[in-house]
């Protein structure tokens, strides 16, 4: 079965400076999807970042980034500038098409980023 | 496009009582899938819906049960309530192959 493994439950990082959240997951599949989702205090989660794991280059939206290593199974996130508002919980999702062509989702338990004025 | 909605917001209910949830999803978006969020633990999956069918389910006891009509919208009833059951539950709405589109949550209180 597939794992998804975030093992910082809690991180903080002064503002302007750069930080990285870890994700470990375990899967057999070739083909599948991985997701970065913010959910700020008392907020709606919203998706930060994607990645296809068909594609090597690694997917970035302007202050986040991402690791993909496929081979390690990783796929860390790196924010660059922090910024108060990336204050969040910040979740590492994994998404494949099973064996009867439904799509499952597979969530962490999270990180607890806070960004320190 | 309006975002995902859920109502109510929040609820308080005893052990024992049941209590239904209620999720609209993005507009042209067939697939509703359910989470229980609790400090800790994450997102737990609940079950997901496809064009009123049950696709895949989580690991939860048969208290736990949904269901969609087919203009997308979709329920979830917990009955027999536990303590336990307290949580966000959130929605969330997705295209085929996409990323999922979260609701605001429903904050349940079991006393």
């Amino acid at each position: 079965a597939q794992t998804v493994t975030q093992s910082q439950p809690e991180m903080s990082v002064q503002e302007a400076e750069t930080v990285t959240l870890s994700c470990t997951y375990d899967t057999s599949e070739n083909n599948y999807y991985l997701f970065w989702y913010k959910q700020p205090p008392s907020r709606q989660m919203i998706l930060v970042i994607r990645q296809e794991a068909y594609k090597q280059q690694n997917a970035t939206e302007n202050r986040f980034s991402v690791n993909f290593q496929k081979a390690a199974k990783s796929f860390s996130l790196k924010i660059s500038d922090s910024q108060l508002g990336d204050t969040a919980m910040y979740f590492c999702a994994f998404m494949d098409e099973t064996t009867s062509g439904t799509y499952k989702y597979i969530f962490g338990t999270g990180t607890r980023l806070k960004v320190l004025a | 496009k309006a975002g995902v909605t859920q109502t109510p917001r929040y609820l308080i209910k005893t052990r024992g009582q049941q209590v239904t949830l209620s999720c609209s999803p993005i507009s042209g978006h067939r697939s509703v899938s359910w989470y229980q969020q609790t400090p800790g633990q994450g997102l737990q999956f609940l079950f997901e819906y496809f064009s009123e069918t049950q696709r895949n389910k989580g690991n939860f006891p048969g208290r736990f049960s949904g269901r969609q009509f087919s203009n997308s919208r979709s329920e979830m009833n917990v009955s027999t309530l536990e303590l336990g059951d307290s949580a966000l539950y959130l929605c969330a709405s997705s295209q085929r192959n996409n990323e999922q589109f979260f609701g605001p949550g429903t904050r349940l209180t079991v006393l």
